[in-house]
């Protein structure tokens, strides 16, 4: 059974659109962790956020934003204003206490932008 | 820091041949992983070495599949013989264990293509 599961494969919007990326997760364990990444067509993995289990705050750095509900398994992102640049892929991503803290992926989702 | 860095970027080798792949992880991470990554199958992590130590080869497809981790700041990856199938983007990412972190840095990765 998949752990990450981003069901949104691709999404297309117009510039300064805003966009939510959706991750929902899969887990036993009270301690955890929760990542976001991007993979720009240039093909690096890019550290965004780690978010651990016990904390719930919803975080915005700039344009970008993500919310935690355990509630609901989910761990979303949103990017508001999009922009060209954000066209990338982005991985949602989970480690656990009872998995050595292993990171485990989603399939990714791909964010088109278009000018 | 100058982050992981993976060699070579690209890999073009004919099927049977010998492939071996390179990374120097973040100096001071305890933690390095090999993950490769395929359309088919997203990003599936191969190897993971703690303290030089190899942890969990589980993912590792096949015999055709080693690692090693010499030293804190060297590991290879080798597929031999390689085949087509194992065409794919090769990542080695490194993580430390200090405090709540627990990220993966990822490096940029080696495409490679047998033929």
């Amino acid at each position: 059974a998949q752990k990450v599961t981003q069901a949104q494969t691709e999404i297309s919007v117009v510039e300064k659109e805003d966009v939510t990326l959706d991750c929902v997760y899969e887990t036993r364990d009270t301690t955890y962790y929760l990542f976001w990444y991007k993979q720009p067509p240039s093909g690096e993995l890019v550290f965004l956020i780690r978010r651990n289990s016990f904390d719930e705050q919803n975080e915005i750095s700039g344009r970008y934003s993500w919310n935690f509900q355990k509630s609901t398994s989910s761990f979303n992102f949103t990017i508001t204003a999009s922009q060209v640049v954000d066209s990338a892929v982005y991985f949602c991503a989970l480690s656990e206490a009872g998995g050595s803290y292993i990171p485990t992926f989603g399939r990714g989702t791909s964010l088109i932008v278009h000018p | 820091d100058a982050g992981v860095i993976q060699s070579p970027r690209h890999e073009v080798t004919e099927m049977g041949q010998e492939v071996t792949l390179r990374c120097k992880p973040i100096s001071g991470h305890d933690y390095l992983f090999w993950y490769r990554q395929t359309m088919m199958r997203g990003l599936e992590l191969l190897i993971y070495f703690n303290n030089n130590v190899p942890i969990d080869d589980s993912g590792m497809p096949e015999d055709r599949f080693s690692a090693k981790m010499p030293n804190a700041s060297f590991s290879t990856l080798k597929i031999q013989p390689s085949e087509p199938r194992d065409s794919a983007v090769y990542f080695c990412a490194s993580s430390s264990r200090q405090g709540l972190n627990t990220e993966a840095f990822f490096g940029q990765g080696t495409r490679l293509t047998v033929v």
